[in-house]
């Protein structure tokens, strides 16, 4: 199966600030997400993007398919933000998804 | 409309003891999913199903055992607890024909043995 790099481990930010995290992939993905997993331990959906640029509100993502690899944006960060961002991907037949280590943000007030 | 729903959300087991981690979803989803998550850990696949009837191996399914008898419910089956096997253990189904839609997870079951 593919393997899933993210980076980095961990990141603090002050409240307001923007960041930018990173996934790279061993192999071409056909199905690649973006979750957050807040301090309760919900993970949540934040972006189906195998390729391209999306968007919604602060947050956004764009993979560039063809260099595997995808970035997830986080504008004007909020302590809300805080948690555990994984990555997670698919390729070729498989439906199942492979999971990054993630990214542990911490957004201080 | 409860999405994925996982039961129980706590569970302390002994050394040798069985339980099944319930999973139901109300969405009509045909694939469905177990993950673990170890503690600052990505999650790692144990079984999933493509509908019912069918399911298949992950990437961790030693000591583990799943069913899909029906769409809504994919139970997990752990035989012969040991303490490598506490973890939070999430549930997730998808619909294929709707897969920009992506993965909804349950809220997961913390399980500690000891």
């Amino acid at each position: 199966g593919i393997q899933v790099e993210q980076s980095p481990p961990d990141l603090i930010l002050q409240e307001g600030a923007n960041s930018t995290l990173r996934c790279n992939f061993s192999d071409s993905v056909n199905n690649l997400q973006w979750f957050h997993q807040n301090p309760w331990g919900q993970l949540i959906n934040l972006f189906y993007i195998p390729s391209g640029t999306k968007q919604n509100g602060r947050l956004s993502a764009t993979t560039v398919a063809t260099e595997r690899y995808s970035l997830l944006y986080i504008s004007s960060s909020q302590t809300t933000d805080s948690g555990v961002y994984f990555c997670a991907g698919a390729s070729g037949s498989a439906r199942q998804l492979t999971f990054g280590s993630g990214t542990q943000l911490t957004v201080l007030p | 409309n409860a999405g994925v729903t996982q039961t129980p959300k706590f569970r302390i087991l002994k050394i040798g003891q069985s339980m099944t981690l319930q999973c139901t979803q109300d969405m009509n989803h045909n694939y469905m999913y177990w993950y673990r998550q170890d503690p600052g850990m990505g999650l790692k696949l144990i079984y999933y199903s493509v509908g019912a009837g069918i399911t298949d191996k992950g990437e961790v399914p030693n000591g583990y055992n799943v069913s899909r008898s029906t769409t809504e419910d994919f139970p997990l089956r752990l035989e012969l607890a040991a303490p490598s096997q506490t973890s939070v253990y999430f549930c997730a189904s998808s619909d294929p024909t709707r897969i920009s839609y992506g993965y909804t997870f349950g809220s997961g079951t913390r399980l500690t043995v000891v």
